[in-house]
């Protein structure tokens, strides 16, 4: 997990609220990203940031939001619009994506399930 | 569609066996192919990455095989652990893509004694 944090490891909401899932990484990346994984189905991309103040949305942003003032985070808030967000959370980073060939260094999760 | 498929699904195996993992993909313009290892409940963890010249990466008891021409690659595990179970997840880029990744299923290995 060398290096990025994710809290909590697993969280509970009701219906209806707004949660918001931390990740730090202190392995100084430029590039910050966010999955979700469900059972049978490979990782999903949510959000993506390459840089401080600037974020886009991945191929499932419906229903989430993300923030990054500081290079270190990459907050996500699932809102009560995602209409099904009980599942696992991944976040990760990598060196500056330009160069492709960069590893992806995952956290360790956050399960999140809607009661 | 990009698409990354995996073979088998799950795989059960005795404790200092060989094993290989499959990998087919779609994904193009290809830049690179990567392994990673994810325990239960944990985040995955990098085995191997080949670009397109590479055919062949071994980290340890891990080998991975790249064929591009027929967009196919193996994870071939040697003298297996019980610390092998885990689910092993093929995650191939496309280049010009920036760092997108399109994510296989994973295959989900069990080593017993």
């Amino acid at each position: 997990d060398g290096g990025i944090t994710q809290s909590p490891k697993y969280l509970f909401r009701k219906e209806g609220q707004n949660v918001t899932l931390s990740c730090e990484q202190n392995l100084n990346h430029d590039a910050m990203y966010w999955y979700r994984q469900d059972p049978g189905q490979g990782l999903r991309l949510i959000y993506y940031s390459q840089i401080v103040n600037d974020f886009q949305k991945g191929d499932i942003a419906e229903g989430y939001s993300v923030s990054r003032e500081k290079k270190e985070s990459f907050p996500l808030t699932v809102t009560s619009a995602q209409k099904n967000p009980t599942a696992f959370y991944l976040c990760a980073s990598s060196p500056r994506e330009a160069r492709g060939t960069d590893t992806q260094y995952f956290g360790p999760g956050t399960r999140l399930t809607v009661l | 569609k990009n698409q990354v498929e995996q073979s088998p699904q799950s795989l059960i195996i005795l404790e200092g066996k060989n094993c290989t993992l499959q990998c087919n993909y779609t994904v193009s313009p290809f830049s690179n192919l990567r392994w990673y290892k994810q325990d239960t409940g944990r985040g995955p963890v990098s085995l191997t990455i080949m670009t397109f010249s590479e055919n062949t990466k071994s980290n340890g008891r891990y080998t991975a095989t790249l064929d591009a021409d027929t967009k196919q690659s193996s994870l071939h595990i040697t003298a297996s652990q019980l610390s092998d179970s885990a689910s092993y997840i093929c995650v191939v880029s496309e280049r010009g893509g920036g760092n997108k990744l399109t994510f296989g299923t994973g295959t989900q290995l069990k080593v017993e004694l």
